[in-house]
């Protein structure tokens, strides 16, 4: 199985930077996504780890550590409009019998960004 | 591009009423498609996933059935509805050939079992 950790909530100051962590234990590892979701909305596709290493897209960085089962996202001069949960999101070695390796995802964590 | 839409957006049904969620996707052809329940303060739920027309493997055991009648399209259903089949309904797709990679959420429908 398949277990995800991440803090429920954090609060940041506008412009500021905050590092969102993603611990994860799973049997078999194949990549680590980061999701965006403003409340009442769907997710939104934002990074896909699968070596180790940082990742920068603009102002979004996401980091990955397999040996440590490890992963964080980084959100620099943070904007009102951040303030949304980041789902952290597995993908396993393993396939289910339909030939899927089943995404599993994180509850979230709820970022509020603060004047 | 692509685009997905889901309907209707908000739902409130009766318990042991039934239930169709529709979704359907453009721009795109044969995509890899999903349905997700996302309760309140729990993560995304899969509940179904197809790679083609007809081909649908369900996650969880319950009183939901999904179908695909056509390739761009993805039908959530139940019979008969329970108090805890609410929660935010979610369909997504994927590239074809690349099952379980990045996926692309549709606005989601809110369903509220009462």
């Amino acid at each position: 199985g398949q277990n995800i950790d991440q803090p429920t909530e954090m609060t940041a100051t506008e412009g500021a930077i905050v590092q969102i962590n993603c611990t994860y234990q799973t049997s078999g590892f194949n990549g680590l996504f980061w999701y965006q979701q403003h409340a009442g909305e769907a997710p939104t596709f934002l990074s896909y780890n699968v070596l180790d290493g940082l990742e920068e897209k603009g102002r979004f960085s996401s980091f990955l550590s397999r040996s440590k089962g490890y992963s964080y996202l980084l959100l620099k001069e943070l904007q009102m409009k951040d303030s949304a949960s980041y789902l952290c999101a597995v993908r396993p070695l393993v396939r289910l019998s339909g030939g899927y390796q089943k995404v599993t995802f994180g509850i979230g964590t709820k970022l509020q960004v603060i004047p | 591009s692509q685009t997905i839409h889901q309907w209707p957006a908000t739902l409130v049904q009766p318990v042991g009423s039934p239930l169709s969620l529709e979704c359907t996707v453009e721009g795109t052809s044969n995509p890899n498609l999903y349905w997700y329940r996302q309760a309140a303060g729990r993560g995304l739920q899969l509940l179904f996933y197809s790679v083609g027309i007809g081909q649908i493997s369900s996650e969880v055991p319950q009183n939901l059935s999904a179908s695909r009648p056509q390739d761009r399209q993805f039908i959530l259903s139940s019979k008969k509805l329970l108090l805890s089949d609410s929660g935010f309904y979610l369909c997504a797709w994927s590239v074809p050939g690349q099952l379980g990679y990045e996926q692309y959420f549709g606005p989601g429908t809110r369903l509220t079992v009462t």
